[in-house]
C-alpha cells in the first residue's frame, strides 16, 4: 500500500518568514495530493490540493510543489503569521476509480509562527 | 451547508460499556470515511464506505468495532465492549465523487471519546 512520510514533525518560524514542509510517497499511481490545515480542537481541513499533472499550484500564501519523479511534493507558506500555526497534514491518494478517493496520511508538522 | 456533522462531540464512558458515534455526511457525497487520531498514532484510517457500501475496512483495530451505513445521510461507529485503549478523537469525513472531482475530503468536528 501507500506509504506517506512527511517532515519535520514540528516547525517554528518567526512572523514573516517562509515556512517549508515536505512530504514523499511511495506508491507511483497515486495522482492527487491534498494538505490539510488542522486547527486545536477541530477537524483537519483542506487548504490546497495538486494533481499529478501540474508541477506546482499558488493559493495567495500558500504553494505547493510536486515532483513525480521523485515521489515528493511540498507545501510553502510565505510571509507566515500567527494564524497560521496549526497541525499540517499531506496526503496521497490515487483517486475514485480504484479506492474511492482514499487518501494516506502523513504524521502531521506542528507549525508554530512567533509574533 | 452545514458540513459533516457529528454527534455526540464529548463521549466519556466506562470500560465495558457500548459506544456509538454518529456522523451525518454532506449531501451529495458518495464516500464516507472513519477515522481515529490520538498523540502516539496519529490519524488512522478505520474503515470507509463508497455508496454506502463498505470498500475497506483494514483499519480496523479489533472485533469490537464495528461500523455501518445504513443510507447516504447517516453512518455509524460503534465500539462494543470499550476499553481505555480506545480513547482518541474519531472523525469522520465525506467526499464527493462527481466527474474531476479532486476527492477532497470534508471533516466533521469529531467525537472526543473517554473511556475510563
Amino acid at each position: 500500500g501507500e506509504n506517506v512520510e512527511q517532515h519535520p514533525s514540528t516547525l517554528s518560524v518567526q512572523e514573516g518568514d517562509s515556512a517549508v514542509i515536505k512530504c514523499t510517497y511511495s506508491d507511483s499511481a497515486s495522482n492527487y495530493f491534498p494538505w490539510y490545515k488542522q486547527e486545536l480542537g477541530k477537524g483537519p481541513q483542506l487548504i490546497i490540493d495538486i494533481r499529478s499533472n501540474v508541477g506546482e499550484k499558488k493559493d495567495q500564501r500558500i504553494a505547493v510543489t510536486l515532483n513525480k519523479t521523485a515521489k515528493h511534493f511540498s507545501l510553502h507558506i510565505t510571509e507566515t503569521q500567527p494564524e497560521d500555526s496549526a497541525v499540517y497534514f499531506c496526503a496521497a491518494s490515487r483517486g475514485v476509480r480504484t479506492n474511492a478517493g482514499k487518501s494516506t496520511f502523513g504524521d502531521g508538522t506542528t507549525l508554530t509562527v512567533k509574533p | 451547508d452545514a458540513g459533516v456533522i457529528q454527534s455526540p462531540r464529548h463521549e466519556v464512558t466506562e470500560m465495558g460499556q457500548e459506544v456509538t458515534l454518529r456522523c451525518k455526511p454532506i449531501s451529495g457525497h458518495n464516500s464516507l470515511f472513519w477515522y481515529r487520531q490520538t498523540m502516539m498514532r496519529g490519524l488512522e484510517l478505520l474503515i470507509y464506505f463508497n455508496n454506502n457500501v463498505p470498500i475497506d475496512d483494514s483499519g480496523m483495530p479489533e472485533d469490537r468495532f464495528s461500523a455501518k451505513m445504513p443510507n447516504a445521510s447517516f453512518s455509524t461507529l460503534k465500539i462494543q465492549p470499550s476499553e481505555p485503549r480506545d480513547s482518541a478523537v474519531y472523525f469522520c469525513a465525506s467526499s464527493p465523487r462527481t466527474s474531476g472531482s479532486s476527492y477532497e475530503q470534508y471533516f466533521g468536528p469529531g467525537t472526543r471519546l473517554t473511556v475510563t
